[in-house]
């Protein structure tokens, strides 16, 4: 079964930090998805990683892909109070499915 | 820009009732998914749909319904509602193969549905 771990669950950093949120998945895949939720509201696309060594950057997020280690990471650059949300990565979907596994998010605190 | 649009932001319901969310997409996506989403459990798929009439269970499908009569168009049904189905409701689209590599999802605004 494929699973998808995020780590930390919780993030609370004053502003004007870096922090990373990792994203591991436990099987072969080449697309792997970050989303934003703010509280009460839906998702919305952040990034899309769709090879291995793919660096995709926004502002001060900054998504990178590792298929061979089966890991994606969030780096948050000089944190501001505007990115306080949820952030989810999701996989998927692969060969024979058309699911995506989504983490169960980290929600991330900036501290003014 | 795609729009995913869901009939109702907020919903109250009693215990027995017949519930229907509708999901509409504008981007002619074949795909459409249904999921609910509950706090310390994340998302969870309830449905999908990779075509007109086409349905796969998800994870969670009991107590669930889906139909799809139309491309655009993906509605989930709630045959008896109970107060553990009290959740928030989030649709989503996406395409699946050609030129649009892309695959993401867009999702819809959602609906919070609570049972009483």
């Amino acid at each position: 079964e494929l699973k998808v771990e995020q780590n930390p669950l919780f993030l609370s950093m004053q502003e004007g930090k870096n922090y990373t949120i990792y994203c591991n998945y436990s099987t072969t895949s080449d697309r792997l998805y970050w989303y934003r939720q703010d509280p009460g509201k839906s998702l919305e696309s952040l990034f899309v990683l769709l090879s291995n060594g793919a660096v995709k950057q926004e502002g001060r997020l900054m998504a990178s892909l590792d298929t061979k280690a089966r890991l994606s990471t969030l780096h948050i650059t000089a944190a501001v109070h505007d990115l306080s949300a949820t952030y989810f990565c999701a996989v998927g979907p692969s060969s024979g499915t058309y699911k995506y596994i989504f983490g169960t998010g980290t929600r991330l605190k900036v501290l003014a | 820009d795609v729009k995913v649009t869901q009939s109702s932001r907020y919903l109250v319901k009693r215990t027995g009732e017949k519930v229907f969310l509708e999901c509409v997409q504008d981007m002619d996506h074949e795909n459409m998914f249904w999921y609910r989403q509950d706090p310390g459990l994340g998302l969870r798929l309830i449905y999908f749909s990779y075509d007109v009439k086409m349905k796969e269970k998800g994870d969670i499908p009991e107590g669930y319904s889906v139909s799809r009569e139309k491309k655009e168009r993906f509605s989930l049904i709630l045959e008896s509602a109970s107060t553990n189905q009290t959740s928030m409701y989030l649709c989503a689209s996406s395409w699946t193969s050609g030129s649009r590599l892309r695959y993401e999802q867009y999702f819809g605004p959602g609906t919070r549905l609570t049972v009483t």
